[in-house]
């Protein structure tokens, strides 16, 4: 099963606006990571956050982590129509795991 | 640099058919990944390889086989194709230092393979 559930599924806001999502994970982590996929393309990352930080921000993107809920959340501030997208986290687990487990993912939809 | 690169863009098969994916990469990464992604859902690990000649299952390996036999490169084989295998195909490959999990994964553009 997924490491990763992202929430919500699909997100429809107006250019400008304020785009939250959240990641939720089972396991404990080494890291946290959010990627974006435009469609038809392949993933591009966007940020990491590593478990013993709590947020983090790169640009428009403010990224945080709760590891005693294992969630995180991806905030994109003052959104573009360039911005409409598929986002995924996707968590990296402790204890030995050699891989990277991606979410579901959020379709977010900006309205120009 | 040229990054993650993928052969072929497209491909149609027949049922029983064989073919393999190519993965190329000139960033030096140790990790490299083969994963599936089908409409709605997130990606899905198939094979990775941590190194060269060496090669690891991940969640939905049956049906597949990979080699790793360059560091740069990752080959994903089909032996004998079924529709189920209809998908995008995508290549990544990252780099990790011991103890600290791993950093970003860099993706190709992907493989449309449709399984008639």
């Amino acid at each position: 099963s997924q490491q990763g559930e992202e929430d919500p599924q699909a997100l429809s806001i107006q250019e400008g606006e304020n785009a939250t999502m959240n990641c939720s994970y089972k396991t404990s982590i080494n890291n946290l990571q959010w990627y974006r996929q435009n469609s038809g393309r392949g993933l591009v990352h966007l940020i990491l956050i590593r478990s013993n930080e709590r947020e983090k921000h790169s640009g428009r993107l403010r990224v945080t982590l709760d590891t005693s809920k294992k969630s995180s959340s991806l905030l994109i501030t003052a959104s573009r129509a360039a911005d409409t997208a598929s986002y995924f986290c996707a968590t990296d687990a402790s204890g030995g795991y050699q891989k990277v487990t991606f979410g579901t993912g959020t379709k977010l939809q900006v309205i120009p | 640099n040229a990054g993650v690169t993928q052969t072929p863009k497209f491909r149609v098969l027949k049922t029983g058919q064989s073919m393999t994916l190519l993965c190329a990469q000139d960033m030096n990464h140790e990790y490299m990944y083969w994963y599936r992604q089908d409409p709605g859902m997130g990606l899905r690990l198939i094979h990775y390889s941590v190194g060269e000649g060496t090669t690891a299952k991940g969640e939905v390996p049956d049906g597949y086989n990979v080699s790793r036999l360059k560091k740069q490169n990752f080959l994903l084989g089909l032996e004998s194709a079924a529709p189920s295998q209809t998908s995008v195909y995508f290549c990544a490959s990252s780099y990790s230092l011991m103890g600290q999990g791993f950093y970003e994964q860099y993706f190709g553009p992907g493989t449309r393979l449709t399984v008639t």
